[in-house]
């Protein structure tokens, strides 16, 4: 089975904090996706990568960078983190873009 | 705009009840669709696909329907169980798979 873990189940930081998101997949996946996940609005892509140092922004990358220096590692940077932050943080990989695998979710609060 | 949403935020059924999940998209471009399933403290995990060829698609105890004509996508659970008890999601794919638009969610309860 793909498994994709998260660096930390629930995390709180504070205002301008920076704060990284780490997500690792064990199943040599070229495509991984970073999400957030607010009530009432769906998952919104913040990121996503196809390949090892490649990126492309999804809908909401403001306020958001990733990292990828390594296949099975993507990794989610907020450089000030800012309450309208606050969400659940969810990461994917895939071998075909459409078939997604999830991470089980990063709560993070921003006081 | 683009948008994927559901016609009902909850539902509540009764074990053994067939349960139906309804998700209306607004993008005809469309090459896949997906229904995910959430529970609680986990991440979405892959239910059921159809393709946007496709009327139907049967998995073990799920049935997805889609009606290109009223852009009407479901999801259908035979003899709902208490396992079931989690927010389902569809998701449309398009521009050859490389975007993704989910829905909001439907939380589904079951009743012993």
């Amino acid at each position: 089975d793909v498994k994709v873990t998260q660096s930390s189940r629930y995390l709180v930081k504070r205002t301008g904090e920076k704060v990284f998101l780490e997500c690792v997949q064990d199943m040599d996946h070229e495509n991984m996706f970073w999400y957030r996940q607010d009530p009432g609005l769906g998952l919104r892509l913040i990121y996503f990568s196809y390949d090892v140092k490649m990126k492309e922004k999804g809908d909401i990358p403001e306020g958001y960078s990733v990292s990828r220096e390594k296949k099975e590692r993507f990794s989610l940077i907020l450089e000030s983190a800012s309450t309208n932050q606050t969400s659940m943080y969810l990461c994917a990989s895939s071998f075909k873009v459409w078939e997604q695998f999830f991470g089980p979710g990063t709560r993070l609060t921003v006081l | 705009g683009e948008s994927v949403g559901l016609h009902l935020p909850t539902l509540s059924v009764q074990e053994g009840d067939n349960s139906i999940i309804n998700c209306a998209y607004s993008n005809s471009a469309s090459d896949y669709f997906i229904w995910y399933k959430q529970e609680s403290g986990k991440g979405p995990q892959f239910i059921i696909d159809i393709r946007s060829n496709m009327d139907k698609r049967q998995g073990q105890r799920v049935t997805v329907l889609l009606n290109k004509t009223v852009k009407h996508l479901s999801l259908q659970i035979a003899a709902t169980q208490p396992g079931d008890s989690a927010v389902y999601f569809c998701a449309e794919i398009f521009s050859g798979g490389f975007k993704t638009i989910f829905g909001a969610g439907t939380r589904l309860f079951v009743k012993a």
